[in-house]
């Protein structure tokens, strides 16, 4: 299967750990999204990356969250210093190029973090 | 800032009935994309249907269509001949087209599915 794979399936942490979430796209798509589903709620956008950019991380938290895409290997979500309120589901979704609302994109099943 | 809306938490249908999800979004762009994303249990989000903001004509998947209303700024899912299977979250997203391309997703409506 050629879709995206998402690891951990889950990861539970303890306040003040670092979080690291990975994300490896779909072969040959070179655009990954990073979204957070809170509970009870949508996904919110986090990061938009290109191989080696960050193309827009309007929705990423200013403090301790981080994103890259390197040209090798997956793309990966740090979160440094984890509180409570960064539990959720983490998803990624890759596209095949910019445009993805007209190329597809296609999403991975999740990282479920529970800081306790 | 665009944003979708979806008022309905939890809708309930008989299996073979059929059922509308609501939704309705806010933006001042002309050119976008709709969508609808169905969340089982298993999280994996699944796309069941596209609409391009451009074309009068309601998207149609199997038992699933649309009704695109732009100028209300509505977009309802249909889902014919309901299933055991259609038993989950079900998500309205918005994307306007240019740059970024990022998904605008509404809170979700849980939907269940009466043998």
């Amino acid at each position: 299967n050629a879709g995206v794979m998402q690891n951990p399936r889950h990861l539970v942490r303890r306040r003040g750990q670092e979080a690291r979430l990975r994300c490896s796209p779909v072969k040959g798509h070179s655009h990954v999204y990073w979204y957070r589903q809170l509970p009870e709620e949508g996904l919110k956008f986090m990061v938009y990356l290109q191989k080696e950019n960050i193309i827009d991380e309007s929705g990423m938290p200013k403090e301790r969250f981080s994103a890259e895409f390197p040209k090798e290997g997956p793309s990966i979500l740090r979160i440094q210093q984890v509180v409570r309120g960064d539990s959720a589901a983490y998803f990624c979704a890759s596209s095949p190029r910019d445009g993805g609302f007209n190329y597809g994109y296609t999403f991975g099943s999740g990282t479920r973090l529970t800081v306790v | 800032a665009q944003t979708v809306t979806q008022s309905q938490p939890e809708m309930s249908v008989q299996e073979a009935e059929t059922v509308t999800l609501s939704c309705t979004y806010d933006t001042s762009e002309s050119d976008y994309y709709l969508f609808w994303y169905k969340q089982p249990p298993s999280r994996q989000m699944i796309l069941v249907i596209r609409q391009e903001a451009y074309k009068q004509q309601n998207a149609t998947e199997n038992r699933f269509s649309v009704n695109f209303q732009k100028a209300a700024k509505s977009f309802s899912l249909k889902i014919s001949d309901s299933q055991l299977g259609d038993a989950a979250m079900y998500f309205c997203a918005y994307c306007a087209t240019g740059a970024n391309s990022k998904l605008t997703f509404g809170k979700g409506i849980t939907l269940s599915v009466r043998p």
